[in-house]
């Protein structure tokens, strides 16, 4: 089975731009859920995505946004960069939007702002 | 606020020791509890996970990891752990009918050959 595959691996933005993070999700799975995970903590939920449709947010801004296409692939994206935005963000897809449902995560994309 | 703690930020252990981690929740209601397990270069990947029944649970390489509802914790254990064994280990929790799994700050564990 093809595993989730996030693209890019590494990126380094500036302050105010915008930035879109890629993700396929494994094979039969339908619900993505996309993960910031700053150094030295764990990952930290950032929303999920269940049938093209958002399914709950964590506390993130508005400028954190997100899509799932009909093919479950998903997309991450993060307008108007600040500093703190750097981090290894994670893609991670599961068979199903419930709680008994593993999560099985991408290398993740490390974002860099300056 | 639901929240994972996670005892020990870093261990160091010698190979055929014995391994326990400690993990502590907070979340008002039944929850699923996870550990995942994320090896030098490797993606994050699960360990074991426990949803009902049996509080004692085994997952892959020998580990297990142990329920005690009264005390909110999920403690994972190993009795004798390998230089493979050398990764960072995270605890997360799932509310039952939540969509946001909740990951603790994670246990980087490094094992001496």
């Amino acid at each position: 089975e093809t595993g989730v595959t996030q693209s890019p691996t590494h990126l380094i933005k500036t302050r105010g731009q915008q930035v879109t993070l890629r993700c396929s999700s494994q094979s039969g799975h339908n619900t993505v859920s996309w993960y910031q995970q700053a150094l030295g903590q764990g990952p930290q939920f950032i929303f999920q995505y269940y049938r093209e449709e958002e399914n709950g947010r964590g506390n993130f801004p508005p400028r954190f946004s997100g899509l799932q296409f009909p093919n479950y692939s998903s997309e991450l994206n993060v307008n108007a960069l600040e500093l703190d935005d750097s981090a290894l963000y994670l893609c991670a897809s599961s068979f199903d939007r419930g709680q008994e449902s593993p999560l099985h995560f991408g290398n993740g994309t490390r974002l860099t702002v300056t | 606020a639901q929240s994972v703690s996670q005892h020990n930020h870093h261990v160091i252990l010698s190979e055929a020791a014995s391994l326990e981690l400690g993990c502590n929740y907070s979340y008002g209601g039944t929850v699923n509890l996870f550990w995942y397990v994320q090896y030098p270069g490797q993606h994050l990947q699960l360990l074991l996970k426990y949803f009902s029944g049996d509080p004692l649970v085994k997952g892959i390489k020998g580990f297990e990891a142990e329920f005690i509802k009264s005390k909110f914790s999920f403690n994972l254990r190993k009795p004798s752990v390998q230089w493979s064994d050398t990764a960072e280990y995270f605890c997360a929790v799932i509310g039952t009918g939540g969509f946001k799994t909740i990951f603790g700050a994670g246990t980087r564990l490094f094992v001496k050959a």
